[in-house]
């Protein structure tokens, strides 16, 4: 069984440029949840994908968006990028929209 | 005030120690519970999940839900400098329909030898 995984490893981008993240969920997983985590914080819910569909959104602005594939796979768009977007972002897949999550090992993400 | 209270440490102990975990939480609303470690510069990785009030088992590691006072705790018995990592705790309450996570902002541990 493969567990979930993310690319690209560590990200390099300037202010204003827009970055995407990927995830790929762990097998028999439908549900794709993306989560920002600061440096010396905990991960902070940005949105959930279920079935393709977003069905729940943290307090993240309309800049932050995503996609989930029909193999369930999922992209994170972030546009205009600000200093502050520098963190971790992790993805977590489960089997369902109210299941126990799963975590990937991250994209690092800096912003110059 | 945040949803979810952690002390964020570092706590260091030697090896061998009962290492205390905890977490406190503003929110009844919170039904389901979780433990993650993250070591550093990792993903977190789910160690206990427990819904009821009392105590769950699972090898050296214990997870213990007190509903009434808000308060979560995960000892760790044996410790060992493999358990030197971040201790998250999460907790959830099901929102229309999906699973959004509020984690305390992690508990610095170092187990030394």
């Amino acid at each position: 069984e493969t567990g979930v995984t993310q690319s690209p490893t560590h990200l390099i981008k300037t202010r204003g440029q827009q970055v995407t993240l990927r995830c790929s969920s762990q097998s028999g997983h439908n549900t794709v949840s993306w989560y920002q985590q600061a440096l010396g914080q905990g991960p902070q819910f940005i949105f959930q994908y279920y079935r393709e569909e977003e069905n729940g959104r943290g307090n993240f602005p309309p800049r932050f968006s995503g996609l989930q594939f029909p193999n369930y796979s999922s992209e994170l768009n972030v546009n205009a990028l600000e200093l502050d977007d520098s963190a971790l972002y992790l993805c977590a897949s489960s089997s369902d929209n109210t299941d126990t999550q799963y975590f990937g090992p991250g994209t690092r993400l800096t912003v110059l | 005030q945040k949803e979810v209270e952690q002390d964020p440490g570092p706590l260091s102990v030697p090896e061998g120690a009962i290492v205390s975990l905890n977490c406190t939480y503003s929110n009844s609303a919170f039904q389901y519970f979780m433990w993650y470690r993250q070591y550093s510069r990792k993903g977190p990785e789910l160690l206990m999940y427990t819904y009821s009030s009392g105590n769950k088992e699972d090898g050296r590691f214990t997870a213990q839900v007190d509903k009434s006072s808000k308060y979560i705790s995960l000892f760790i018995r044996d410790s060992q400098p493999s358990d030197s990592a971040t201790y998250l705790c999460a907790m959830t309450k099901l929102s229309g329909g999906y699973n959004k996570l509020i984690f305390g902002a992690g508990t610095r541990l170092a187990v030394h030898p």
